[in-house]
């Protein structure tokens, strides 16, 4: 089945302890993006990447790392995280980058 | 990015069609209409999208207005499946970032 997965789905953890939210998509799309929801703001992009080893910037960038090594892996990385990141995290993947985006679950993140 | 504008929220009977409208006045010419719905406690799932003709798939049609400044969603039998958050985005034709700029949307309540 084509499909976007997310780990973990759920997370509860402390200011300032490191952690990765992965991603993983089977339908060998070249294009993945992180978003977060929040209530009031919508979807907002985080990083997106166009490719193996090329990521770029999206709206709020501020906080968050990203890594591409592998065409279906897209992980998410908090080195830091603060009460502020608190947030719905979805990761998307499309083929080439303008066609329909496939979304994950979603992961629900709260920073205490 | 060019804004939407969509009703909050919206209700329909179940098996009864249902037209979801979204104003999109400042659209430029290469901007494509995009829908995307979210179910509760899911990630956003592809509807349909259309450029300037009206377009049909499985799960729904797009209706484009000739001067392409509003378009409606239309649900031939609404489902209780169908009860979700449903939005419309324009999308710039270009070459990278495939950023999709979500709103609030139209919640949708279906009634049995």
């Amino acid at each position: 089945e084509a499909q976007v997965t997310q780990n973990p789905r759920y997370l509860i953890t402390v200011t300032g302890k490191k952690l990765t939210v992965t991603c993983s998509q089977n339908m060998n799309h070249e294009y993945m993006s992180w978003y977060r929801q929040d209530p009031g703001l919508g979807l907002r992009q985080i990083y997106y990447s166009m490719n193996v080893e090329v990521t770029d910037k999206g709206d709020v960038p501020e906080g968050y790392k990203v890594s591409r090594k592998e065409k279906r892996n897209f992980p998410l990385i908090l080195e830091s995280p603060s009460p502020n990141q608190t947030s719905l995290y979805f990761c998307a993947s499309s083929f080439q980058g303008r066609g329909e985006q496939f979304f994950g679950p979603g992961t629900r993140l709260t920073v205490l | 990015d060019a804004k939407t504008t969509q009703p909050n929220s919206m209700e329909s009977n179940e098996e009864e069609p249902v037209h979801l409208p979204c104003n999109h006045s400042t659209i430029s010419g290469t901007d494509y209409i995009h829908w995307y719905r979210q179910l509760p406690s899911q990630g956003p799932e592809y509807v349909i999208h259309g450029l300037t003709s009206n377009v049909n798939n499985r799960m729904a049609s797009l209706a484009i207005a000739e001067d392409r400044k509003s378009s409606t969603l239309i649900l031939h039998r609404a489902t209780l499946r169908d009860a979700a958050v449903y939005y419309c985005i324009l999308r710039a034709f270009e070459t990278s970032g495939s950023r999709l700029t979500f709103g609030e949307g139209t919640q949708l309540t279906v009634n049995p």
